[in-house]
């Protein structure tokens, strides 16, 4: 099993919804990821959990909250959001600290912020 | 900073042509992965390659490592319509913090036209 899952697939939310995106694994990776990704444009890392624990932040605005509750769930908790945030959220997963991981995505969430 | 370049970045052909995609860097990976990418899907990895010089092939797609696995290529024949998306190459970090990370190119936006 390579399955990332991402729910929902698509989200429209107004600039002053909460929503949360979800993600899941049962491959036993132990690293999760959060990209952005635009039109025609290749993936921007947001977050890295390692462990559970976040290890990367690249910089993301606070509307943006990562969560990972256990080894093969992350969550994303949008609020206040703006619509140039509106985009494809992918989410991936693969083994930890390897030198020649390999990642694996879920189809993504595409995002609407109107 | 954009550690790899990936090259062109458009290409347009008709089904039956060959073609070859570049990616390039100053920075040395202990391996590399090739994605394809379809509108609204997340991307789906087609290979890794670990090591310098290595050819690997996918039916009529063949990859191959540069020897100082800086850069790698690939390399389509007789193009179908169906291989068609965006294809990102994506370096993965070998020491301290960038083991285990990918680093995007900017992809290559294939189109075969019937």
């Amino acid at each position: 099993d390579t399955e990332v899952t991402q729910t929902p697939k698509h989200l429209v939310m107004g600039m002053t919804n909460k929503k949360s995106l979800k993600c899941e694994q049962h491959m036993g990776h132990r690293a999760m990821y959060w990209y952005k990704q635009k039109a025609k444009k290749p993936p921007e890392l947001m977050f890295v959990y390692s462990y559970e624990k976040l290890s990367i932040n690249e910089s993301v605005p606070s509307r943006f909250s990562p969560e990972c509750p256990n080894s093969s769930l992350l969550n994303l908790h949008l609020h206040a959001l703006q619509p140039e945030d509106s985009a494809l959220y992918l989410c991936a997963s693969s083994q930890f600290g390897r030198r020649h991981t390999e990642a694996f995505f879920g189809q993504g969430t595409r995002l609407t912020v109107v | 900073t954009q550690l790899l370049e990936q090259s062109p970045q458009f290409l347009s052909i008709q089904e039956g042509e060959n073609l070859t995609v570049y990616c390039n860097s100053s920075s040395v990976f202990s391996s590399l992965q090739w994605y394809r990418q379809e509108p609204g899907e997340g991307p789906v990895l087609l290979v890794t390659v670990v090591t310098g010089g290595e050819v690997k092939k996918l039916k009529r797609l063949t990859f191959q490592f540069g020897d100082a696995r800086k850069d790698s290529s690939l390399h389509i024949t007789a193009a179908q319509p169906g291989d068609t998306g965006l294809y990102l190459c994506a370096g993965v970090g070998g020491r301290g913090s960038t083991l285990g990370r990918l680093y995007f190119g900017r992809g290559t936006q294939l189109t075969v036209w019937p």
